[in-house]
């Protein structure tokens, strides 16, 4: 799987559109990249998914440069609620019913007032 | 919406005692897996599981640890001999398919396991 990098935490104002960056330099061609929140004291939830360019969803949208080698998450007009961690994933599908994730610390959002 | 149910939400136990955590996946998924995080650390994987066997476990999971799915529903965790460092998070979660697209994993609400 392929290793990531994203900034520990990042602050916010409500209203603000934040973008977290992700690297994955040796990310293999069948690999996706996927972005999960978490609150605390709650599972992980998926939020988006995209394999290069951009992908939009209700909730956020995912930016991926042509060379894949790292990719932004988008959150437009943040608010409080939006507080959480952030974490960037990579890897694709295992045969024989893989898909192990693997996170890593990911990136605290912080959104205040 | 979908969700993946656990139970219970909150379980004290003392050291040495068994424990089992309970989780229903979501209906026509096929994959399921176990992780969890102790307060303030990563989220980790425990166990994954797959037609009605384990499929891959990292090196958490020992001899003291064991996951069924009973009845086709449930998908349990069972901790026979609970220490103190098993205190965590456990969060089961459940995917659809094996490859690419559509692998987004559903995980539950947790069970907060504490061992005293």
């Amino acid at each position: 799987l392929a290793k990531t990098t994203q900034p520990i935490s990042m602050d916010s104002y409500e209203g603000q559109e934040v973008n977290i960056t992700c690297s994955h330099n040796n990310i293999a061609t069948n690999d996706y990249i996927t972005w999960y929140q978490q609150f605390p004291s709650q599972g992980p939830r998926f939020i988006i998914q995209g394999y290069k360019t951009k992908v939009t969803n209700e909730v956020a949208s995912l930016f991926i440069p042509a060379d894949r080698k790292s990719s932004t998450l988008s959150l437009p007009r943040v608010s409080l609620s939006d507080t959480a961690v952030y974490y960037c994933l990579v890897g694709e599908g295992l045969t024989g019913g893989g898909n192990k994730l693997t996170f890593g610390t990911g990136t605290q959002l912080k959104v205040e007032l | 919406e979908p969700e993946v149910t656990q139970t219970p939400s909150h379980q004290v136990t003392q050291m040495g005692q068994e424990v089992i955590l309970r989780c229903v996946p979501i209906s026509n998924h096929l994959y399921f897996y176990w992780y969890r995080q102790i307060l303030g650390q990563k989220v980790e994987f425990l166990v994954s599981f797959y037609n009605n066997e384990i499929s891959e476990k990292s090196e958490i999971f020992d001899d003291q640890f064991s996951v069924e799915r009973p009845d086709g529903s449930n998908f349990t965790l069972k901790i026979r001999s609970t220490k103190l460092e098993d205190s965590a998070m456990y969060f089961c979660a459940s995917i659809l398919t094996s490859g690419g697209r559509g692998t987004e994993a559903f995980f539950g609400q947790g069970t907060r396991l504490t061992v005293v």
